[in-house]
């Protein structure tokens, strides 16, 4: 367990409004990332960071906006949402080892 | 193309039995790590097992192996004696040394009939 909390956990928004979520992690990892979950996709990558102030795009990054001022806290910013961003984001960090992930717990997006 | 694939989107085992779920990948990285997590229905997600690309032996986790075949590219994941609780969704990931991304396949829906 990495002490990963999202917040919120649900959301239900209009088209056009912003939206950030929040990643806090307690465990200091270097590497944080946002996904998304759809049905027949998988877990897509959104945005990853790699330090503070260090962020890269993922496959499925356009709408999307991170910020990592601190290194615990990923956030993700979705700057117009569309009804296409209703999705579950997950956020994870990468443990020190190299060989685990850890999860959040999930946000669950509703855009109307 | 796609980083990991994963062709079998349900899977049922009877209890008891053991069942493979299938995962190849690509990468031309020559250091990477290749896990299996679980998702139950509830939606955490849930590590499994973690295979390194110099490992020489297929990793194991209690009921949880890995089958590496390095030159294939495949990391089928094996449960063996499967239980009720097993039900859930199973996604196949890739870790490429370069930059530290994970690509994760479309997953499997395995369920297990009593």
């Amino acid at each position: 367990d990495a002490g990963i909390t999202q917040s919120p956990r649900h959301k239900v928004t209009e088209t056009g409004t912003p939206v950030t979520l929040r990643c806090h992690q307690t465990e200091n990892h270097r590497y944080m990332y946002w996904y998304r979950q759809d049905p027949g996709h998988g877990l897509r990558l959104i945005h990853y960071s790699y330090g503070v102030k260090d962020t890269d795009k993922g496959e499925v990054s356009d709408g999307y906006s991170v910020s990592r001022s601190k290194t615990e806290d990923f956030l993700l910013t979705l700057e117009s949402a569309t009804s296409s961003q209703t999705s579950v984001y997950f956020c994870a960090t990468l443990g020190t080892g190299l060989n685990t992930i850890y999860f959040g717990e999930g946000s669950w997006l509703t855009v109307v | 193309a796609q980083k990991i694939t994963q062709t079998q989107p349900g899977m049922f085992v009877q209890e008891k039995e053991a069942v493979t779920l299938d995962c190849t990948y690509d990468t031309s990285d020559p250091s990477y790590g290749l896990f299996w997590y679980k998702q139950p229905s509830s939606g955490e997600m849930i590590f499994l097992i973690y295979q390194g690309s110099y490992d020489q032996q297929n990793a194991t986790e209690g009921r949880y192996s890995l089958n590496f075949q390095k030159a294939r590219k495949s990391a089928n994941l094996v449960i063996s004696a499967s239980q009720l609780g097993d039900s859930a969704m199973y996604f196949c990931a890739m870790r490429e040394n370069t930059g530290n991304q994970f690509y994760f396949g479309t997953g499997t829906s395995l369920t297990v009939i009593p």
